[in-house]
Order: structure tokens, then C-alpha cells, then sequence
């Protein structure tokens, strides 16, 4: 088992360039999410998908859209990157369990806006 | 609005200190109460907490809720230079998971 994998690993990006990022789990998880982490803030939730098929805003969506692609892949899109999105980003997957669950980690892709 | 909030922000011990870290929280609809330990990269699991009073233990960590208190405690006894580290407190509601900001521990020699 990979677990969670994201791609790529380190991206920098001009102003106003877009890119994916890409996150893949083999767990069979119900739930994916995506954060951002900003030092002394700790992980602030971007999107998440509590299911395949749905999609949800969490405390910081501005700036980024996501796709469930399937119950493995969700991905997040920066359409239009800013120096304020320069950041870890942590893509993570659970499995809905009663509402009670643990969550696990992708190895995380630090970018980095010019 | 749901929030997290952890206590100290930062600490440094000496090797063989009992620490202990706070974590209090404001969410609709909780489920349960997560402890994480992050060392350079991806947070990895410590505790999950959903019954108030039942303390876990994993080794050297505890940790126990206060449903009651809104709160969470983590102990680490004996401390090594090896549970250097931030230490993410979170709590989850039905679908989503609030984090803290982290307490940093740094354990000297």
C-alpha cells in the first residue's frame, strides 16, 4: 500500500501561472481534503470531499478549485497563482466511519509563487 | 465559527522532562478529538479521542479528553530528544477536521 501520494513533490510558479496538484490514495477511502499549512498557523482546510461526487468549501477556498475525480484522485487547481498561496500543501484521505475517523497523509508539495 | 486552540505554542525541555500540552475547542457537531505529531513532513497519528475521562496511552504519550472542559491534554513522560516536533491537536465534526495551530517541542540533551 502507497497510502496517500502526491505530485509533484516542489513547484514554483510565476504570478498568475496555473498548475495541478495531484493527490491519489489506495485505501479505498470515502473522504479526501486538501489544507494548507503556513507557519505558526497550522493546517487550515482548503477543500475537502466528504464522498465521491461531492465537493466542499473549507476555511480557505478562495483562489483554488478541486475535482473528485474518482473515490482515489482529488485533485486542486490554482488557476491564477499569487505570492499569498506560497505554502505546504497536505492532501489527506479517511474513511467515514460514524463520523469518527483518523485521517492520513500524503507527504505534502511545498510551492513556492514568485 | 469552529476553532482550535493549543497551549504552549512553543516549549523546550530538557531530556527526561514530563510535558504536558493543551488543546481546547469550539466545534458544532464534534466527533472526536486527534492528536498528530509532525516532525519535517506529513503529520502521522497519535491519539484518537471520542470518550471523555477514558485515557489512552501509546509508551511514553497519554492523553485524555474533557468533553465537559471542551478540552485535551497530551503527556509525554521521560522526555528524548526524538519527540522533537510540532504536536497538532484537531477536532472532527461529521465531515470535516478543524486543526490548531501546533505546539513546537524541542527536547535538548
Amino acid at each position: 500500500n502507497a497510502g496517500v501520494t502526491q505530485t509533484p513533490k516542489f513547484q514554483v510558479l510565476k504570478t498568475g501561472q496555473s498548475m495541478t496538484l495531484q493527490c491519489a490514495q489506495d485505501m479505498n477511502h470515502n473522504s479526501m481534503y486538501w489544507y494548507r499549512q503556513d507557519p505558526g498557523m497550522g493546517l487550515r482546510l482548503i477543500y475537502y470531499s466528504a464522498s465521491e461526487g461531492t465537493t466542499d468549501k473549507g476555511e480557505v477556498p478562495n483562489g483554488y478549485n478541486v475535482s473528485r475525480l474518482n473515490k482515489r484522485e482529488f485533485s486542486l487547481r490554482l488557476e491564477s497563482a499569487a505570492p499569498s498561496q506560497t505554502s505546504v500543501y497536505f492532501c489527506a484521505s479517511s474513511e467515514l466511519a460514524g463520523g469518527v475517523y483518523e485521517q492520513y497523509f500524503g507527504p505534502g508539495t511545498r510551492l513556492t509563487v514568485t | 465559527e469552529d476553532k482550535v486552540v493549543q497551549s504552549p505554542l512553543s516549549l523546550v525541555v530538557h531530556e527526561g522532562d514530563t510535558v504536558t500540552l493543551n488543546c481546547s475547542y469550539e466545534v458544532t457537531n464534534f466527533r472526536s478529538l486527534l492528536w498528530y505529531k509532525q516532525e519535517k513532513k506529513a503529520p502521522t497519528f497519535l491519539f484518537m479521542l471520542t470518550s471523555s475521562g477514558i485515557e489512552k496511552k501509546s509508551g511514553r504519550l497519554s492523553s485524555i479528553l474533557d468533553k465537559k472542559e471542551l478540552s485535551s491534554i497530551l503527556n509525554i513522560t521521560a522526555t528524548q530528544t526524538g519527540d522533537s516536533a510540532i504536536y497538532l491537536c484537531a477536532a472532527s465534526s461529521y465531515d470535516k477536521v478543524i486543526f490548531g495551530p501546533g505546539t513546537s517541542l524541542s527536547v535538548i540533551p
